[in-house]
């Protein structure tokens, strides 16, 4: 089992939708975690930090995390063809002692 | 900006070269990050750089060559490359090594 895993897409959804994006981990005492934005060739940007069960809320995004099913996710509301890019889930994994990414998911908002 | 700088954004250079990578942080952070982006492949994690210290050296091969002087700087060298190691390097900083970490632009290397 992948230490990360992410549905890699394409993921298309219609502009103003909500767009909706897991990630499942396999270290149970995971404690840190992240989305990642990344264009087309541009840098990783961070969107999101998670560290508690539970939704967090930011604009447009909001991050899920369930701890005991091993599951973090992505919601994104109003979707804007300007949110077309590739998500990228990151965990820090405690036993690695690093952050170790999944392969992305590449979204696409419809116009 | 996120305050991680990388220089150059773009290199071409033959498989007998030498050359380097640079990136710099003004983020104030005590770990610094070398990764690798191939296409269509996850961000592989080359070397972790901790306070100074190299903390990981994900079986790297040793023709990619580290060297961290100050918390504030980091950089790859590289020397006799093949052509497979044509890829995004990306350096990221962060606070302690279970934080937040922040990217560089990259550098786009290309292997003649």
């Amino acid at each position: 089992q992948k230490e990360v895993e992410q549905n890699s897409g394409p993921l298309s959804v219609p502009e103003g939708a909500i767009a909706s994006l897991n990630c499942t981990y396999s270290d149970r005492v995971s404690q840190s975690f992240f989305w990642y934005r990344q264009y087309s060739g541009k840098s990783p940007e961070l969107i999101m930090s998670i560290y508690s069960n539970g939704d967090k809320e930011d604009g447009r995004f909001t991050a899920q995390l369930n701890k005991a099913s091993q599951y973090v996710s992505l919601l994104i509301r109003d979707s804007q063809p300007s949110d077309s890019a590739t998500y990228l889930c990151a965990v820090y994994i405690q036993g690695a002692q690093k952050l170790v990414f999944g392969q992305g998911t590449r979204l696409t908002i419809n116009p | 900006e996120t305050g991680v700088t990388q220089t150059p954004r773009h290199l071409v250079m033959g498989m007998t070269n030498k050359k380097s990578l640079k990136c710099e942080q003004h983020l104030g952070h005590n770990a610094m990050y070398w990764y690798k982006q191939s296409a269509k492949k996850p961000l592989e994690l080359m070397f972790v750089y901790n306070f100074k210290e190299q903390t990981e050296n994900n079986s790297v091969p040793s023709r990619f060559s580290p060297e961290c002087p100050n918390s504030s700087h980091l950089f790859l060298h590289l020397h006799t490359l093949q052509p497979e190691d044509s890829a995004l390097y990306l350096c990221a900083s962060s606070q302690d090594i279970a934080g937040e970490q922040f990217f560089g632009p990259g550098t786009r290397l290309t292997v003649l």
